[in-house]
């Protein structure tokens, strides 16, 4: 079974303006942590947000925003302020507790315009 | 992260040879996990290993795969005679300890080898 969804296959977006990107998840580990990564044309794999299951509040980290709703098991990131070089691949991906492997999305393609 | 260095970042072979993809972890980091990327899809889990055990290669196929972590020098994961499907972007990650679900558990991943299989 997918444990991880990203619907969205690609998105355009203006710069300067915001951009939410889905993901949601499935577990039944009331324990668990979900990240976003970042995937430039060069291909190399950015770290970009982290939030675990009992963070009481969302996480962010500069531009970037988690939105955490646990009961509807989503957890959709947020880029404010676009920019050109935000153009990339999003991965968003889970790991459940005591376990080491990451389950990844299939990831959404931003496109960031002029 | 520029600490996990994997190596070369591009890899051409011809069917039927071998690919010998090496990662080094950060300093002090002794787990290493390895991923596959098909084209157009998310990581998939491959292998885990701590210095010189296997601990799950569940995600690994059952033939042609192997990989080793030794007690000095890289990782390295070898696929023997390989296939045109085997096409695909190899990255590497290391942690310090086993993943724990609270407090810096970000994974730390290598800039991943590029296989391309002609």
């Amino acid at each position: 079974a997918q444990k991880i969804t990203q619907t969205q296959p690609g998105m355009f977006v203006q710069e300067k303006e915001a951009v939410t990107l889905d993901c949601t998840y499935d577990t039944s580990d009331p324990s668990y942590g979900l990240f976003w990564y970042k995937q430039p044309s060069s291909g190399e794999m950015i770290f970009l947000i982290y939030q675990g299951s009992y963070d009481q509040q969302n996480a962010t980290e500069g531009r970037y925003s988690l939105n955490f709703q646990k009961a509807r098991k989503s957890a959709n990131l947020v880029i404010s302020a676009s920019q050109l070089g935000d153009s990339a691949m999003y991965f968003c991906a889970m790991r459940e507790a005591n376990d080491y492997k990451l389950s990844f999305g299939a990831g959404t393609t931003v496109t960031v315009r002029a | 992260n520029a600490g996990v260095m994997q190596n070369p970042r591009h890899l051409v072979r011809r069917r039927g040879q071998e690919a010998r993809l090496r990662c080094s972890p950060m300093k002090g980091h002794s787990h290493v996990y390895w991923y596959r990327q098909l084209p157009e899809e998310g990581l998939k889990f491959m292998v885990y290993l701590q210095k010189e055990n296997i601990i799950d290669e569940s995600g690994m196929p059952k033939e042609r795969f192997s990989a080793e972590f030794p007690k000095e020098g890289p990782s390295i994961l070898r696929i023997q005679q390989v296939v045109r499907g085997d096409s695909a972007a190899y990255f590497c990650a290391s942690s310090f300890q086993k993943f724990r679900d609270r407090g810096n558990t970000e994974a730390f991943f290598g800039q991943g080898t590029r296989l391309t299989v002609v």
